[in-house]
């Protein structure tokens, strides 16, 4: 069966740092690859997604940026974040042609910027 | 401009109730509609997914309307246990078209 995983859990950076997510997805291959944020009484906001390896895909404009290195890898980074960018950020993938692109979160990762 | 809307609540009931959610989408091309479920600080986890035909899932009823363009879920004897956040999902630009997220409805069931 599939899996996703994606760490760290929680992370409190000062503002300026950088930051680094990083999620894997096992049991499958090639599939599509989601970041999203969840703010404080906002929805879910898609920022990037990816087809496949290299192709990178971005929703909205922000000092955010994505990879993927590897077919089951993902990667959020940032090189200098702002308080803006605390949030709650979720990794998701999802298979083309499968019961019409159902998405799959991993556990989440919370990041607090002081 | 993509759109899903959903009633944020929070809808509080007594255990044993029934409970409905709304929530419309702007896009009439969107093909995929899901009820995700959300608990406190985790992650969405998918609950059902919607079909034209409506689905059922226990005490779990999905339903579509084209044309007026939302889907519904009702949930049927409510359960402590189903105290969480439901979100909708909508899929836009074509059959595998990302999804786009409702901000949530809050339930609480009371005891």
């Amino acid at each position: 069966s599939q899996t996703i995983h994606q760490w760290p859990a929680t992370l409190v950076q000062p503002v300026g740092s950088p930051l680094s997510l990083e999620c894997t997805v096992e049991g499958t291959s090639n599939p599509n690859l989601y970041w999203y944020r969840q703010a404080a009484g906002r929805g879910l906001q898609l920022l990037f997604y990816s087809v496949g390896i290299g192709q990178i895909s971005s929703e909205v404009p922000q000092n955010l940026s994505a990879s993927r290195p590897q077919d089951r890898q993902f990667i959020l980074s940032s090189k200098k974040l702002l308080l803006s960018d605390s949030g709650f950020y979720l990794c998701a993938w999802s298979l083309l042609g499968s019961g019409g692109n159902t998405i799959y979160f991993g556990e989440g990762s919370w990041l607090t910027v002081v | 401009r993509k759109e899903v809307e959903q009633d944020p609540g929070p809808f509080n009931v007594p255990e044993g109730a029934t409970v409905a959610f709304n929530c419309t989408y702007s896009n009439s091309a969107s093909q995929s509609f899901f009820w995700y479920r959300q608990d406190c600080r985790k992650e969405p986890k998918l609950l059902m997914s919607v079909y034209s035909s409506g689905n059922e899932d226990g005490r779990f009823t999905a339903q579509l309307n084209r044309a007026s363009q939302y889907i519904s879920l009702l949930i049927r004897d409510s359960k402590l246990s189903d105290s969480a956040t439901y979100l909708c999902a909508v899929n836009y630009g074509g059959s595998q078209g990302n999804l786009i997220f409702g901000k949530g409805t809050k339930l609480s069931v009371k005891p």
